[in-house]
């Protein structure tokens, strides 16, 4: 079964400029969840969608946001980009949020760098 | 969120078993210790978990001391793609998953 799909695989935007990432989940899966991966911060979650609806969120300024679509595809969107944004943006899915015992399955993640 | 403390690195030599630990003194009795791998130029991939009883899976063991305060992972016999950082995580399940900077192991041929 197809794992959980992330696209693009690498961006290069500029400073200002705004991105969107696209995440499909495994078949089935009800919940994703959003990770921004830094060589300095290392995994931070960002936030988790179940049912369209955010239902987690880190603690990252109001420029990243995200949402999810009836057939539980995701976006996440990062306005007015900043150099501190380069990062590997990484999603996760599972069949239902807050998920104790199936575990999350992740993508490979979209490489965004800033410059 | 509970923290864990994992050592920053360690080395392995190929075929040989590779003890991982993780120290989780502040566990709530409701924690499960999950682990987690991250494969270079990959996300995390799900390894195991456990809440008190000793666990094993096709790819490792968890080794989970009887105070619940710390817990090994347990690679038995380590090969070159088992060079990864493994992230010992505390989760409830109503928490994110909330990683910390892991352990990078390194298997020499």
């Amino acid at each position: 079964k197809a794992g959980v799909t992330q696209t693009p695989r690498y961006l290069i935007k500029t400073r200002g400029q705004q991105v969107t990432l696209s995440c499909s989940p495994i078949s089935g899966h009800r919940s994703v969840s959003w990770y921004q991966q830094t060589p300095g911060q290392g995994l931070q979650f960002l936030f988790e969608y179940f049912s369209e609806t955010q239902r987690n969120k880190g603690n990252f300024p109001g420029r990243f946001s995200g949402r999810q679509f009836s057939n539980s595809r995701s976006e996440m969107n990062v306005s007015t980009l900043e150099l501190g944004d380069s990062a590997l943006y990484l999603c996760a899915s599972s069949l239902l949020p807050r998920q104790r015992l199936y575990g999350y399955t992740f993508g490979s993640g979209t490489r965004l760098t800033v410059v | 969120d509970a923290k864990t403390t994992q050592p920053n690195s360690m080395e392995s030599n190929e075929e040989e078993p590779v003890h991982l630990p993780c120290n989780h003194s502040t566990i709530s009795g409701t924690d499960y210790i999950h682990w987690y791998r991250q494969l270079p130029s990959q996300g995390p991939e799900y390894v195991i978990h456990g809440l008190t009883s000793n666990v094993n899976n096709r790819m490792a063991s968890l080794a989970i001391a009887e105070d619940r305060k710390s817990s090994t992972l347990i690679l038995h016999r380590a090969t070159l793609r088992d060079a990864a950082v493994y992230y010992c995580i505390l989760k409830w399940r109503a928490q994110k998953l909330v990683f910390g900077q892991g352990t990078r192991l390194t298997i020499n041929p």
